[in-house]
């Protein structure tokens, strides 16, 4: 079946440490986002990806970083930086052209707990 | 200004009645209007859009309704079940040539909860 892989499906932190959020998609989808969900706050997007090798800061940037190295793979980093990364992660695909304005596509998250 | 907002943050409804949430925005270059539905536990899902040259779209048992000239679009359910208890988010898009995602707005999202 194709579609969204995100691993873990939860993850315990403790402050001062990265952690990387892993995210597959066998969609042969060109963009890849990553999207934090607060209660009360909808999804805001971190960073995206058109194409491989290429990625833009979204709304809330600071404190993750990101990489896109294949077509299948966008792996999100939560860096220490970030001062609050408890929240749940989600990643999302589309391909321009499918479906109107690009149809968002996601997996069913991580979440995040910081000790 | 790009804010889309929500309403209400949770609802509760019996069975067999009408849920509607509610959405406002300021900007009038928003071209797209989709509905995400959310299970818990799951990653949001597309449900049903409507774009702006239409006041009403309905697929099955949900409707949009759009009010181009108060900016303000709704989601109704009619004969609301338990299997409708989701988290239900409004969006909008800008025009542009980035991609999709990226020119999205998302509501704060309603929970559903629709009682048997």
């Amino acid at each position: 079946d194709g579609g969204i892989t995100q691993s873990p499906k939860y993850l315990f932190r403790k402050e001062g440490q990265n952690v990387t959020l892993s995210c597959e998609q066998n969609l042969n989808h060109d963009a890849m986002y990553w999207y934090r969900q607060d209660p009360g706050q909808g999804l805001r997007l971190i960073y995206y990806s058109q194409i491989v090798n290429d990625f833009q800061k979204g709304d809330i940037a600071e404190g993750y970083s990101v990489s896109r190295e294949k077509k299948e793979s966008f792996p999100l980093t939560v860096t220490s930086a970030q001062k609050n990364p408890t929240a749940f992660y989600l990643c999302a695909s589309s391909q321009p052209g499918q479906g109107p304005t690009g149809e968002l596509f996601f997996g069913e998250g991580s979440r995040l707990t910081v000790l | 200004q790009q804010q889309v907002k929500q309403s209400p943050q949770s609802l509760i409804v019996q069975k067999g009645g009408i849920s509607i949430i509610n959405c406002a925005y300021e900007n009038t270059a928003f071209d797209y209007f989709p509905w995400y539905q959310q299970f818990p536990g799951k990653g949001p899902a597309l449900l049903i859009a409507i774009r702006p040259d239409v006041s009403e779209k309905k697929e099955g048992r949900f409707t949009i309704s759009f009010n181009k000239s108060a900016k303000q679009f709704s989601l109704h359910i009619m004969d609301s079940q338990p299997g409708d208890s989701a988290t239900y988010f409004c969006a909008a898009s800008s025009p542009g040539r980035e991609t999709s995602g990226s020119r999205l707005t998302f509501g704060e999202g309603t929970q559903l909860t629709v009682n048997p």
